[in-house]
């Protein structure tokens, strides 16, 4: 089974500073997907960036980018330019393949890890 | 395009009895999963359904029943609730429950057993 692992139960940045926030995982396939997601206090989950194992171009979405290692089987997340706004819990989140070229059955579901949650300080 | 829709928001049982969650997916998506979150246990996969048919399952008792309709609104049933089962409940709609399709959550359901 897989297993996400996030070692930063909390961190901190100043606004318009950079933070990173760790996650590792443990698989023994070699095609799956990668994902951050975000949690505010609404509790509303929002895709922040994912990233396809295959794919050796590291993801970004404007501010947020990965630094997806795969060997180490390691997938931080880069915040720049911090803003209030960013405060949230984030969970990193593994997916198995699951239909498509890659076949599979593990439809659905997201392994994720326990969250880091990050405090912005203006 | 209207997002995952969740009802009721917060519910309030006692030990013993069942309660039934509604999630409404994105138009257009047949997939929809559920997933329980705790403070002790973090975010687990419940099941995911797909054109009225459960295709995946996570690790739960089955007291936690699902089902999906022809519009593809899905029901999570729990009975003879736990005070364990306190819990925000979150649904999550795609397109076809691939790996390629993003997962977009809904608001959640608060359960509170009593």
């Amino acid at each position: 089974a897989q297993t996400v692992t996030q070692s930063q139960p909390e961190m901190s940045v100043q606004e318009a500073e950079t933070v990173t926030l760790s996650c590792t995982y443990d698989t023994s396939e070699s095609d799956y997907y990668l994902f951050w997601y975000k949690q505010p206090p609404s509790r509303q989950m929002i895709l922040v960036i994912r990233q396809e194992a295959y794919k050796q171009q590291n993801a970004t979405e404007n501010r947020f980018s990965v630094n997806f290692q795969k060997a180490a089987k390691s997938f931080s997340l880069k915040i720049s330019d911090s803003q209030l706004g960013d405060a949230a819990m984030y969970f990193c989140a593994y997916r198995s393949p699951a239909g498509g070229h890659a076949g599979g059955t593990s439809y659905g579901k997201l392994t994720f890890g326990q969250g880091t949650i990050l405090t912005v300080h203006p | 395009k209207a997002g995952v829709t969740q009802t009721p928001r917060y519910l309030i049982k006692t030990r013993g009895q069942q309660v039934t969650l509604s999630c409404s997916p994105i138009s257009g998506h047949r997939s929809v999963s559920w997933y329980q979150q705790t403070p002790g246990q973090g975010l687990q996969f419940l099941f995911e359904y797909f054109s009225e048919t459960q295709r995946n399952k996570g690790n739960f008792p089955g007291r936690f029943s699902g089902r999906q309709f022809s519009n593809s609104r899905s029901e999570m049933n729990v009975s003879t609730l736990e005070l364990g089962d306190s819990a925000l409940y979150l649904c999550a709609s795609s397109l076809f429950g691939k790996s390629t399709d993003t997962q977009y959550f809904g608001p959640g359901t608060r359960l509170t057993v009593l």
